[in-house]
């Protein structure tokens, strides 16, 4: 297992264009975490996955944002219609959770979003 | 809200030199406290997590301390070499639960030889 992989590394659309992207996370974790960071920022908190369901979603994901992660594997991020302001790095992180101990997360390379 | 502040927000040392950046959050409904590198066009790297008030933690050259009650941690570099050039980010965890960060804005450290 090579870690968490993210696709497609870069993506440039038009304003208005439907984009979807897919993160695998390590095959054994089965929490599942969208994050996006805009230029000058930290990573924020966009949803989270444990297996298949979606635990929590923040309120920076729109109605534009879906996530799913069908039979709790790989888990896609469908922007729809975008706004210049969806211009971020998408990152992706996944971690094993237990209901005892604390076990912390491991990151993709992201997906770097450009709306123009 | 919960903010997690880091400072500064960028740093430019020599070849040598030992630095340190500051992170700090509230400390209630805290539970962990993590550390991450990030070198550009690779994948934020964990460096440290630490839960314990007092918890101090080292790898390398880098070390870190985490003060629970004040709502605090340090991250240290010393002998700054140029590969240590990156972001580093730390992040609060509020439950383990959830395992949801809330992350500063990062420092950037830029080590010139």
């Amino acid at each position: 297992d090579t870690g968490v992989s993210q696709n497609p590394r870069h993506k440039i659309t038009k304003r208005g264009q439907n984009v979807t992207f897919r993160c695998d996370p390590i095959s054994e974790h089965n929490r599942l975490y969208w994050y996006r960071q805009t230029l000058g920022q930290g990573p924020e908190f966009l949803t989270y996955f444990q297996n298949e369901a979606q635990l929590e979603k923040s309120r920076l994901l729109s109605d534009r944002f879906s996530a799913e992660r069908p039979k709790g594997s790989f888990s896609t991020l469908e922007i729809q219609r975008t706004e210049q302001g969806d211009s971020a790095m998408y990152l992706c992180a996944s971690s094993y959770h237990r209901d005892r101990g604390y076990t912390e997360a491991f990151f993709g390379q992201g997906t770097r979003l450009t709306v123009v | 809200i919960l903010n997690v502040e880091q400072s500064p927000q960028s740093l430019h040392v020599q070849e040598g030199d030992s630095t340190n950046f500051t992170c700090s959050f509230p400390s209630s409904n805290f539970y962990a406290l993590h550390w991450y590198r990030w070198e550009t066009a690779k994948s934020p790297e964990a460096l440290f997590v630490m839960t314990l008030n007092g918890d101090e933690k080292k790898k390398g050259r880098i070390s870190a301390t985490l003060n629970t009650k004040e709502g605090y941690s340090y991250l240290y570099i010393k002998g700054s070499q140029p590969e240590d050039s990156a972001t580093y980010l730390c992040a609060s965890a509020l439950s383990s639960n959830t395992g949801k960060l809330i992350f500063g804005q990062g420092t950037t450290l830029q080590v010139k030889p």
